[in-house]
């Protein structure tokens, strides 16, 4: 059993719709990240967590410590939006668990 | 400031064979983690690299071997290679506490 666990694995959206992809994880952590992997493979990190709130633009990532849970965000989503969003968690000893992964589709 | 490179972008090997693969650091930077990452699955993490010193080491065996440059820019060797080793390799480099800065991997194929 991953200790990351991600929902939705794909997820489907038109155009200007609100996107939620949601995260938890089984033990305590130092921080969460959450990255944008295009295909090709390059990764970019959108947010690093370690409590609160984070938006940079359309994208807000969201964290509750207690409940071991963390929410990513995208607000009016387009086409390029289009990607695998996946949530890491950074553990103490300098490990970092990845999710699987949620494959987000765009239609314009 | 440079972000994260890394090379080759694509290689192929024959198993049995040994491979090292480079990964330069985001200027500033002192940390640098390698991930694999198989085919639809989420990275795995391999180990971490923090001034020269293995800082850390993922559920890899010891034919996986790192290093890390006084530039902080690092190598990952594999040993004896392994069809299963086939899968797109990461570095990401940090100065912690920031954020992790990643590179766009090197596919590896072993046939």
């Amino acid at each position: 059993k991953n200790e990351v666990e991600q929902s939705p694995q794909n997820l489907t959206a038109q155009e200007g719709e609100f996107i939620t992809i949601n995260c938890s994880y089984s033990v305590g952590i130092s921080a969460l990240h959450w990255l944008q992997q295009h295909p090709g493979g390059g990764i970019v990190s959108l947010f690093m967590l370690s409590s609160g709130k984070k938006k940079h633009g359309r994208l807000i990532a969201t964290i509750n410590i207690q409940e071991k849970h963390s929410s990513l965000h995208i607000t009016a989503s387009h086409p390029r939006d289009s990607a695998v969003y996946i949530c890491a968690a950074l553990y103490n000893n300098n490990d970092m668990r990845f999710g699987a992964g949620t494959r987000l589709t765009v239609k314009p | 400031e440079t972000g994260v490179t890394q090379s080759p972008t694509h290689l192929i090997k024959t198993r049995g064979q040994q491979v090292t693969l480079r990964c330069s650091s985001q200027s500033g930077h002192n940390t640098v983690s390698w991930y694999q990452q198989a085919l639809g699955q989420g990275p795995q993490f391999i180990f971490q690299y923090y001034r020269e010193e293995e800082n850390g080491r993922g559920n890899f065996p010891p034919r996986f071997s790192g290093l890390q440059f006084p530039n902080y820019s690092s190598e990952l060797n594999v040993n004896a290679l392994e069809l299963d080793d086939s899968a797109l390799y990461l570095c990401a480099s940090s100065n912690p506490p920031t954020g992790y800065t990643f590179g766009s991997g090197t596919r590896l194929t072993v046939v």
